[in-house]
C-alpha cells in the first residue's frame, strides 16, 4: 500500500458543485502540503499544515479551503468548482528535521476535471 | 521572492546519449536548499537528490550526476548514456524559509520533459 494515498484518483464534476479531496498518510509524519500542477507551470502550493492545529495559507489558495482532521489526514475543499481548477493534485508529507526541509513524500495525484 | 527556471521546456535525445537539464534560482536566504524530482509517464512524484547550500561537492549517483554552482545560481542535473526509461518530467525545486524555526516549504520550477528515443 502507498504511504500516502489520495482519493478519488480522478474525478469529474460540473461548475459550482462542491468537490473534496482527501489524503492519508501512514508515515507518521507532522507536516502535509497540498500541491496543484498544471501543464507547464510546475506545481503550485496550495495549502499545508505543519500539525493537526495548523494551517497556512500557500501560493495559490483562493477558491480552495482545506481541513486536518488528524495527524494522518489532509483534505482539500473546493467549495464551488470552477473550470480553471481543472488539474491534477497532488498532497504530499514530510519529516521535520530542526535545521533543515525534509524531502517530500507525495501522493499518486488526484485528477479533477471540471465542466 | 524565491524562483526556480528550468528554461528547457521539452528535450528530445537518442538514447545512450548524454543530456544536461538545467536550474537557475534565485534566493534570499543565505541558508537553502536544492531538489529534484522526477514525474514519469505514470503521474508520480520520485525524489531524487536533496543539497544544501554549504555543499558545492558534484554528486554522482549511478547514470545520474548534479552540478551545483552557487556563483552562477545553478544546479543542473545529468543523464548519462540516457535509456528509454529516463523518459519523464524532471522538476528542480528550491527550499523557502518560512520563520526562524528553520521551517521550509518548497518552490518548483516549471519542469523539463525529457524524451528518450529508441
Amino acid at each position: 500500500d502507498a504511504d500516502v494515498t489520495q482519493t478519488p484518483r480522478n474525478r469529474i464534476t460540473k461548475t459550482g458543485k462542491r468537490i473534496m479531496l482527501e489524503c492519508s498518510q501512514t508515515k507518521g509524519h507532522d507536516r502535509m502540503y497540498w500541491y496543484r500542477q498544471d501543464p507547464g507551470l510546475g506545481l503550485q502550493l496550495i495549502y499545508y499544515s505543519f500539525d493537526v492545529k495548523d494551517i497556512n495559507k500557500g501560493e495559490i489558495s483562493d477558491g480552495y479551503s482545506v481541513s486536518r482532521q488528524a495527524q494522518a489526514k489532509f483534505s482539500l475543499s473546493l467549495e464551488s468548482a470552477i473550470p480553471n481548477q481543472t488539474a491534477l493534485y497532488f498532497c504530499a508529507t514530510s519529516d521535520f528535521f530542526v535545521t533543515s526541509p525534509g524531502e517530500l513524500f507525495f501522493g499518486e495525484g488526484s485528477r479533477l476535471t471540471v465542466l | 521572492a524565491q524562483k526556480v527556471t528550468q528554461a528547457q521546456t521539452e528535450i528530445s535525445v537518442v538514447e545512450k546519449e548524454d543530456v544536461t537539464l538545467d536550474c537557475v534560482y534565485e534566493t534570499r536566504d543565505t541558508t537553502y536548499y536544492l531538489f529534484w524530482y522526477k514525474q514519469p509517464p505514470s503521474g508520480e512524484l520520485v525524489f531524487l537528490i536533496r543539497r544544501n547550500s554549504f555543499d558545492e561537492q558534484n554528486e554522482i549517483s549511478g547514470r545520474y550526476s548534479w552540478n551545483f554552482q552557487k556563483s552562477t545560481s545553478s544546479f543542473n542535473f545529468t543523464i548519462t548514456a540516457s535509456q528509454v526509461v529516463d523518459s519523464a518530467v524532471y522538476f528542480c525545486a528550491l527550499s523557502e524559509a518560512l520563520f526562524m524555526d528553520s521551517s521550509y516549504k518548497l518552490i518548483f520550477g516549471s519542469g523539463t520533459r525529457l524524451l528518450v528515443r529508441p
